[in-house]
């Protein structure tokens, strides 16, 4: 992906609640790859889920899943049953091969007790 | 476990000191690449080698350069750091088969510069 913005810069979900950070990205090519990665405060990215721009199915892994809507070119990561753990800044990526990955400006997750 | 190791954790430099940030994997990743993380800001990719062949992005200051002397070790020398350079330095690796990988990152290296 060419441009990935995430226009959430700080959001804030209680505990056990869902949450749905938002994604778009914009290429014109049709092949690509999109990513989300947490970074705790302790500065480690730390992959959560891929989705691939020819996949059918939403991509799902345990409580992270992915809404890809391909015609809006958004890949927003539903996070269910939020935990105090997964406070931390989250950032989409995209990549359209030659192993060049752009980050979008990530959202700082708050999870409230 | 397999993983990605950054030393040091923290460095402190002096203005014009230069210093490396050191690099390696278990994982035996073809790929490796340096980011550079400002605060509150997305990583953004200094250079990366697929084995190694070197790419360099095209902002990427001459301040900055890289050596890859094998597979699990790859090391950013920043040769004159000034005070922009202060930031989180990661490094990341990724199997470089076909398709799009997610990457695997160390924990970091935050560069301090005096």
């Amino acid at each position: 992906a060419q441009k990935i913005t995430q226009t959430q810069p700080g959001m804030f979900v209680q505990e056990k609640e869902a949450v749905t950070l938002d994604c778009t990205y914009d290429t014109s090519d049709p092949s690509y790859g999109l990513f989300w990665y947490k970074q705790p405060s302790s500065g480690e990215m730390i992959f959560l889920i891929y989705q691939g721009s020819y996949d059918q199915q939403n991509a799902t892994e345990g409580r992270y899943s992915l809404n890809f809507q391909k015609a809006r070119k958004s890949a927003n990561l539903v996070i269910s049953a939020s935990q105090l753990g997964d406070s931390a800044m989250y950032f989409c990526a995209g990549g359209t091969g030659g192993f060049k990955t752009i980050f979008g400006a990530g959202t700082r997750l708050f999870v409230k007790a | 476990d397999a993983m990605v190791i950054q030393n040091p954790r923290y460095q402190v430099t002096q203005f014009g000191k230069p210093v490396t940030l050191s690099c390696s994997q278990t994982l035996n990743h073809n790929v490796m690449y340096w980011y550079q993380q400002k605060s509150s800001q997305a990583p953004k990719l200094l250079f990366h080698y697929y084995d190694k062949d070197f790419n360099n992005e095209a902002d990427t200051p001459d301040n900055f350069q890289s050596r890859r002397p094998n597979t699990s070790f790859c090391f950013l020398d920043i040769r004159s750091p000034g005070l922009g350079d202060a930031a989180m330095y990661l490094c990341a690796t990724e199997g470089g088969g076909g398709g799009y990988n997610e990457q695997f990152f160390g924990p970091g290296t935050r560069l301090t510069v005096l």
